[in-house]
């Protein structure tokens, strides 16, 4: 089984400052993870992914995150907020192999005020 | 410019209808999904296609159908065994279910709301 867990459903930061989106995963074996972005009436954007390699990746719209395997975690972060980056953000995680279906977090509201 | 196209983008349903969405995509993706999102709740798959002909239910496929008949096309009946239909659906595709790109690209939803 897979589950991904974002334990905030809102995160407030002020513009320019550095932000935080926390995922936590659960998997059987090696993890795919994805960060994607929401905007309003929208459909979901891809952000950034980690498969094999660096654990930094980086991503869009100067988005990056790291994968700690011990922790389990990949949460997402920006050195500079920007109002422009208030949206949902949706972590997932799927396993290689089987129905290579991923399973996605709640998703976290990012508000960045100016 | 490939990408996937959803109609309508608003949908109105009165009770004991069937209503179709549509999901159209040309980026010549194998694999289609369709999910519904309700707020708090995240993404929740509704049926899923690895290929034309062939479709398997997702973790809340009842009081929904799908058909794929065609690579390009994979549209969503929302029955009216579906007691809570209105919510926001989303449509996505990958290139191969393992995809090379590994992740999805989404359509840009259809809302839909029982009147």
């Amino acid at each position: 089984a897979q589950s991904v867990a974002q334990p905030e459903d809102q995160v407030n930061v002020a513009e320019g400052n550095p932000l935080t989106v926390k995922c936590t995963y659960s998997v059987s074996g090696n993890p795919y993870l994805f960060w994607y972005v929401q905007y309003p009436n929208r459909g979901l954007q891809f952000l950034l992914k980690y498969i094999t390699g660096d654990n930094l990746v980086k991503g869009s719209y100067g988005f990056e995150a790291e994968f700690n395997k011990s922790q389990t975690s990949f949460h997402l972060k920006k050195p500079s907020a920007l109002v422009s980056d208030s949206a949902l953000y949706f972590c997932a995680v799927r396993t290689p192999g089987g129905s290579y279906i991923p399973t996605f977090g709640r998703g976290t509201s990012l508000i960045v005020h100016p | 410019d490939g990408g996937i196209t959803q109609s309508p983008k608003y949908l109105f349903r009165k009770e004991g209808q069937n209503v179709t969405l549509s999901c159209e995509q040309n980026l010549n993706h194998d694999a289609m999904y369709w999910y519904r999102q309700d707020p708090g709740q995240g993404l929740r798959l509704i049926y899923y296609s690895q290929i034309v002909n062939d479709f398997q239910k997702g973790d809340i496929a009842e009081g929904y159908s799908v058909s794929r008949e065609k690579k390009e096309s994979f549209p969503l009946t929302v029955t009216s065994a579906q007691k809570n239909p209105t919510a926001f659906y989303l449509c996505a595709s990958r290139d191969r279910p393992d995809g090379i790109n590994y992740g999805y690209t989404f359509g840009s939803g259809t809302r839909l709301t029982v009147v």
